[in-house]
């Protein structure tokens, strides 16, 4: 079975600054998905950024991007110039199985604070 | 356009009670994903739809929950009887999923809260 670690329960951030929240992952299949989902307190769960496994250059959204490395099973994330409204719970998620639509497994996810 | 649609927002029932949540997946999505949220075991998949279908029930807790998706833009998730660990932030997503046509990406309903006193 697949799983997602994020091993930072908490971050925060000066406004304006850089931050980089970690996320692995155990997994013995070759093609896969992985996303990062922001909850702010809304609960809403809102979409940041995708990663297709069998591509080589990493995901880019605007002051969003990841840093994938296939082989360390790592998919960390980067935010840049932090926003006030970046502070949310942000969740790591994998999915597998490529041809079918399959559930996401998701990390334990990260609160980020940003500091003003 | 739309995104999921859930309903109620918010749910406070007694012990005991039904409880039936709802959704409306996005126009054109083919899959469909209920997720239970809570702070003991965060984020867990209870059931997935794929073209109506259920294909994976494993993440139903137990006999008292139920899913249904009658057609392709609606579907419900019932709790009969209802306890109060089913307190939780239950989250509806949806999906388009073609065979050998990668897309994976899942967009969230805002989720019910609900409250089993």
């Amino acid at each position: 079975a697949q799983t997602v670690t994020q091993s930072q329960p908490e971050m925060s951030v000066q406004e304006a600054e850089t931050v980089t929240l970690s996320c692995t992952y155990d997994t013995s299949e070759s093609d896969y998905y992985l996303f990062w989902y922001k909850q702010p307190p809304s609960r809403q769960m809102i979409l940041v950024i995708r990663q297709e496994a069998y591509k080589q250059q990493n995901a880019t959204e605007n002051r969003f991007s990841v840093n994938f490395q296939k082989a360390a099973k790592s998919f960390s994330l980067k935010i840049s110039d932090s926003q006030l409204g970046d502070a949310a719970m942000y969740f790591c998620a994998y999915s597998g199985n490529p041809g079918s639509a399959r559930q996401l497994t998701f990390g334990s996810g990260t609160q980020l604070t940003v500091l003003p | 356009d739309a995104g999921v649609i859930q309903s109620p927002r918010h749910e406070v029932t007694e012990m005991g009670q039904e409880v039936t949540l709802r959704c409306k997946p996005i126009s054109g999505h083919n899959s469909l994903f209920w997720y239970r949220q809570t702070m003991m075991r965060g984020l867990e998949l209870l059931i997935y739809f794929n073209n109506n279908v259920p294909i994976d029930d494993s993440g139903m807790p137990e006999d008292r929950f139920s899913a249904k998706m009658p057609n392709a833009s609606f579907s419900t998730l019932k709790i009969q009887p209802s306890e109060p660990r089913d307190s939780a932030v239950y989250f509806c997503a949806s999906s388009f999923s073609l065979q050998g046509f990668k897309i994976y990406t899942q967009y969230f309903g805002p989720g019910t809260r609900l409250t089993v006193l």
